[in-house]
């Protein structure tokens, strides 16, 4: 069994729509990364958190530790948000990694 | 936000011989890095933790005779492929941690393609 499981595996949204991703873990974390991998394979970590909620731009990202879910939102979607986005958590002093949702966005 | 860069970003050798991959942190000092590898479609699996001046710690199963790895600088760490086989096709990330800091940060990733 993962540790982390990312939900749902491939997303296709229309331009303008809010998009939600969903990660759950099952082991005690330290913090918990948001990573956008380009279809180049490039890795570009969008948020770290331990704890509640922060927001960059049209993206948002939650955390509710007793639950050990969190959620990345994109509002206002558009083609250049699709990517590979993956969830990762720092456990035992190193990330473990979801397998990723890949995202369209169409026009 | 800090920056971390990898070479080559591609390279392609023959089955056999040996390629060395460098990762550098840019503006910031790293005292630890870490080695990913990741095949098409499936997430980063982590191969080893290197600390500056220290040797490295490999994960269950990567080779350490294969994947030799050095960090001998806050700023540099190499990843060499010895005797390369085109099974050792992947594509191999970088990723460098501030020191004292909790933040993670990743290269740009290299493909290596062995024929």
């Amino acid at each position: 069994k993962n540790e982390v499981e990312q939900s749902p595996q491939n997303l296709t949204a229309q331009e303008g729509e809010f998009i939600t991703i969903n990660c759950s873990y099952s082991v005690g974390i330290s913090a918990l990364h948001w990573l956008q991998q380009h279809p180049g394979g490039g890795i570009v970590s969008l948020f770290m958190l331990s704890s509640g909620k922060k927001k960059h731009g049209r993206l948002i990202a939650t955390i509710n530790i007793q639950e050990k879910h969190s959620s990345l939102h994109i509002t206002a979607s558009h083609p250049r948000d699709s990517a590979v986005y993956i969830c990762a958590v720092r456990w035992q002093g190193k990330l473990t990694f979801g397998t990723g949702t890949r995202l369209q966005v169409t026009l | 936000g800090a920056v971390v860069s990898q070479h080559p970003s591609r390279v392609i050798c023959k089955s056999g011989t040996s390629v060395k991959i460098e990762c550098r942190s840019l503006d910031f000092q790293a005292t630890t890095m870490f080695w990913y590898r990741q095949f098409p479609k499936q997430s980063l699996m982590l191969m080893a933790t290197s600390n500056e001046g220290s040797k490295a710690t490999y994960e269950q199963g990567v080779e350490k005779d294969k994947f030799l790895i050095n960090h001998a600088s806050l700023t540099l760490s190499t990843l060499t492929v010895t005797s390369a086989h085109p099974e050792d096709s992947s594509f191999y990330i970088c990723s460098a941690r501030d020191q004292g800091a909790y933040e993670q940060y990743f290269g740009p990733g290299t493909r290596l393609t062995v024929t």
